[in-house]
């Protein structure tokens, strides 16, 4: 089946601080990319849905300034926590689809901690 | 907007069958899909229903009716390996190609 990676696993940082998380689909051209947000013991929450070549769209509560998503590529979406906060420790999950591809390949996940 | 119901724990004995129910609410609706969740891990797809009717897939079956808004995810032979969260979701025409998740049902094999 077709591979989706993300990098890094976990992340630790501080308060105040920005961090970056790629999402890559290693075999195939993602034409859509999704980010999800995940706490611990409760569903995947879509946070934003992401076309190559345009902006992205943000689930609503969502802070597009604080959630930055860029898709350059067919094969890259990246994902910027700004200023990250306690509050926003959790696992981020990205999945991707092939075309008009009913099934989302998903990324293994990234956990992070903001201290 | 979409919603999803579903359980939120089952338990269940090892080589046991065990039925995990999903309803839903969609303007468009387009087709339900079923997740595997391990603890600290990624989903992964596990069937796909867009029609009325039952998928087989190994130890796995899925089932959808379209005019009940309903829809099961059917375990046999369990295995503790089984033990994890699994999750309908739904996409909706009316959205693109987003899957609505439900909260998610831990399933948890004993001996």
């Amino acid at each position: 089946g077709a591979v989706v990676s993300q990098h890094p696993s976990r992340v630790i940082c501080k308060s105040g601080t920005s961090v970056k998380i790629e999402c890559r689909s290693l075999d195939f051209q993602a034409t859509t990319m999704f980010w999800y947000r995940q706490f611990p013991k409760k569903s995947l929450m879509l946070m934003a849905t992401s076309n190559e070549g345009s902006k992205a769209t943000y689930e609503q509560g969502v802070e597009k300034d604080k959630f930055l998503i860029n898709h350059a590529s067919l094969t890259l979406s990246t994902l910027t926590v700004t200023s990250a906060h306690p509050e926003d420790s959790s696992f981020y999950i990205c999945s991707a689809i092939a075309g008009e591809s009913y099934e989302q390949y998903f990324g293994p996940g990234t956990r992070l901690t903001v201290t | 907007g979409q919603s999803l119901e579903q359980p939120s724990e089952v338990t269940a004995v090892e080589g046991a069958i065990v039925q995990i129910n999903c309803t839903y609410q969609t303007s468009g609706f387009y087709g339900l899909s079923w997740y595997q969740q391990h603890d600290g891990g990624a989903p992964t797809f596990l069937s796909y229903n867009g029609l009325d009717g039952l998928e087989e897939t190994g130890r796995f079956s899925s089932f959808l009716s379209r005019s009940d808004s309903y829809g099961y995810l059917l375990l046999q032979e369990l295995q503790m390996k089984d033990s994890a969260s699994y999750f309908c979701a739904v996409r909706d025409r009316n959205a693109g190609n987003m899957l609505t998740f439900g909260g998610g049902t831990r399933l948890m094999v004993k001996p």
